[in-house]
């Protein structure tokens, strides 16, 4: 089955730029989902279909996808940023929603 | 205004049965596919189960396949899993998701506050 690969943990401090990284086979083929899940709180989907953001999602939210990696990007880094962030792609072989492990966003 | 309202959730033993509900409003179930997520203490995300907005395909994680049904009932607006023969692994806290266009390849773009099930005797 399709596997997605995220560092476990990222560490930035405010003001700065945190890229957070999803790596699968092929992954440019795919759409890739970015979520963003606060303790106590049901996750939110901050990017979609690799690089579209919602309306509700401030700006310094963004995504790219080439290759065998797809990124998360944040700019200018908030206190208010930190959390667990998941990449997510539908693997059409198998008919699996995939998730990756997650990834903690530490903001210094 | 939308809204997701999972319920059902408990402490059951091992090997016993358990049917989450998920009750929707602000859409109709019938526009769009639905999913179940879950996600074990202090663990990452692990998709369950979902079903197409038109009730005609059903898929399932390998680790619930065989034990665990996805339904709904579009009369009132409501999406169930039955969970039987369940294991002290599946103990997590279960959402559901609608996904954004009833696509397969679409992303979750409203959750539930989930429930908590915990698989112990």
């Amino acid at each position: 089955s399709y596997v997605l690969t995220q560092p476990p943990s990222v560490s930035v401090a405010p003001g700065q730029t945190a890229r957070i990284t999803c790596g699968g086979n092929n992954i440019r083929s795919q759409s890739v989902h970015w979520y963003q899940q606060k303790p106590g709180q049901a996750p939110v989907v901050v990017v979609y279909d690799d690089s579209v953001r919602p309306s509700e999602i401030p700006e310094r939210f963004s995504g790219s996808n080439s290759g065998n990696t797809a990124t998360l990007t944040i700019s200018r880094v908030e206190a208010g940023d930190e959390a667990d962030y998941f990449c997510q792609v539908w693997d059409s072989s198998s008919d699996h929603w995939v998730f990756g492990g997650g990834t903690k966003l530490t903001v210094l | 205004q939308l809204q997701l309202v999972e319920s059902g959730g408990g402490v059951v033993q091992p090997g016993r049965s358990l049917r989450l509900s998920c009750s929707a409003s602000g859409f109709t179930l019938s526009t769009y596919g639905m999913h179940w997520v879950r996600q074990a203490p202090g663990k990452g995300l692990e998709w369950v189960a979902v079903i197409s907005y038109d009730g005609s395909d059903k898929y399932y994680a390998d680790s619930v396949k065989g034990r665990f049904t996805i339904s709904r009932d579009i009369s009132k607006n409501t999406l169930y899993l039955q969970m039987n023969s369940l294991r002290p692994e599946d103990t997590a806290v279960y959402y559901c998701a609608k996904d954004r266009y009833g696509d397969h390849s679409a992303c979750l773009d409203f959750w539930g506050q989930g429930t908590l099930v915990t698989v112990s005797s």
